[in-house]
């Protein structure tokens, strides 16, 4: 079965950090880009980051663009989101997801992580 | 690229035909449109991509169709399951997502 579990949520201040973690299973990680979707409480879905399959190639949306990082780790199947000089409006379930296309479609979701700035 | 969905909200009966639209801001190229339902505490699942393509594992009740700005999602027999929120994405630019439908039980 294709997985992607999360882990690293959790309540920090405005203007700190988190590292968002996702450990892929039941497919061939490196043949694929991957992404993360966030779902603000109670609200619609935003496209946050995404990366193709090697790492060479990332993009962010634009109320994330150079405070969060997104990486990859394909020796250890493993997605990465560095979020820094977090807001108040980062607020959301973050959601590790595998993008068969690039910044397409997404076929497999993590269960979601909370991230809350208070 | 901003998706539009209507209704908000659409009160129905199990066994009743569902259709939920979605209008595009910009043409939507190579069909780029994919529908995912979320069910309450739980992540979105794909249900439709290429605008009527059915990822394997998805009931045939599932339909989607549409060209250029605009697009529908259709459940033909609404099954207890299937009362939940559904969202339109395109990925022909930037991707985006529409605000939801909620297709709640009357």
């Amino acid at each position: 079965e294709e997985q992607l579990v999360q882990s690293g949520g959790g309540v920090v201040r405005p203007g700190g950090s988190l590292r968002l973690s996702c450990e892929a299973s039941g497919f061939t990680f490196r043949d694929y880009a991957m992404s993360w979707v966030r779902q603000r409480p109670g609200k619609g879905l935003e496209w946050v980051a995404d990366i193709n399959w090697n790492g060479g190639t990332t993009s962010y949306g634009d109320s994330v663009t150079g405070r969060f990082t997104i990486s990859r780790d394909n020796a250890k199947n493993s997605l990465y989101l560095q979020m820094d000089s977090l807001r108040v409006e980062d607020t959301a379930f973050y959601f590790c997801v595998r993008d068969p296309m690039l910044r397409g479609y997404i076929d497999v979701w993590g269960r979601g992580t909370l991230v809350t700035v208070s | 690229v901003v998706l539009t969905q209507s209704p908000g909200t659409l009160s129905l009966s199990p066994g009743e035909r569902a259709t939920l639209s979605c209008r595009v801001s910009q043409t939507v190229n190579y069909n780029y449109l994919a529908w995912y339902q979320q069910r309450p505490g739980q992540a979105p699942r794909l249900l439709i991509y290429d605008t009527s393509k059915r990822p394997s594992g998805i009931p045939d009740r599932f339909s989607g169709s549409g060209a250029g700005t605009d697009f529908s999602l259709t459940i033909s027999r609404l099954e207890p399951e299937d009362f939940a929120v559904y969202y339109c994405q395109q990925y022909s630019s930037s991707p985006t997502f529409g605000q939801g439908t909620t297709v709640e039980i009357k």
